[in-house]
């Protein structure tokens, strides 16, 4: 069964420091999606990242970066020089992938990890 | 460019009455699914539907919830005789086709946050 683990619960950094937040899943198939999103305090989901299995480059985005490690299944996601906007919860996500009728599509989130980031 | 839109942003109801929460889909996308978010956990799917079909329902309770993606309009999920562990936010998320051809992320809307007192 798909399972993703956020084993963080809650961090919390001074301003300025690089934090990272880990991610492992668990599959069994050997394509799937994996999906980070934000959830600032006002509540809405914000798309962060979307990775597929056949891609392991590292990606960078600005002071966000995210290091995807298939041999450990885990897709971290690292904040560099963190500011007082990124506090939220971040989601790590896994695609349900499937064939056939049996396509849905759906995600399999992890618990979240909140993430405080202090002036 | 309008993203998914939820309404109401909050529902009060009180145990036993019912709760509609709409979704309207980003435009051009005919993939819906609802997710809910329990207080202090993360998001749990819940049924995944195209335009007038349920495709998958597999993470909907079993009585008094209900979902449905008419031709014309937005999508509703229906909760009837609400109790207090009904309380949570409600995501809809869309997609112009099947995700699983990962052309898209999902696109969630704001939500509906759910309290039932």
């Amino acid at each position: 069964a798909q399972k993703v683990t956020q084993a963080q619960t809650e961090i919390s950094v001074v301003e300025k420091e690089d934090v990272t937040l880990d991610c492992v899943y668990e599959t069994r198939d050997t394509t799937y999606y994996l999906f980070w999103y934000k959830q600032p305090p006002s509540g809405e989901l914000v798309f962060l990242i979307r990775r597929n299995s056949f891609d392991e480059q590292n990606e960078i985005s600005g002071r966000y970066s995210w290091n995807f490690q298939k041999s450990t299944s885990s897709f971290n996601f690292t904040i560099t020089a963190s500011q007082v906007v990124d506090s939220a919860v971040y989601f790590c996500a896994l695609s349900e992938p499937g064939g056939g009728s049996s396509n849905t599509g759906k995600l399999i989130f992890g618990q979240g990890t909140t993430l405080q980031v202090k002036p | 460019n309008a993203g998914v839109m939820q309404n109401p942003r909050h529902l009060v109801r009180r145990r036993g009455q019912e709760a509609r929460l709409r979704c309207s889909p980003m435009k051009g996308h005919s993939h819906v699914y609802w997710y809910r978010q329990l207080p202090e956990e993360g998001l749990k799917f819940m049924v995944y539907l195209q335009k007038e079909n349920i495709i998958d329902e597999s993470g909907m309770p079993k009585e008094r919830f209900s979902a449905e993606f008419p031709k014309e309009g937005p999508s509703i999920l229906r909760i009837q005789q609400v109790v207090r562990g009904d309380s949570a936010a409600y995501f809809c998320a869309s997609s112009p086709r099947d995700v699983s051809s990962y052309n898209s992320p999902l696109h969630f809307g704001n939500g509906t946050r759910l309290t039932v007192t």
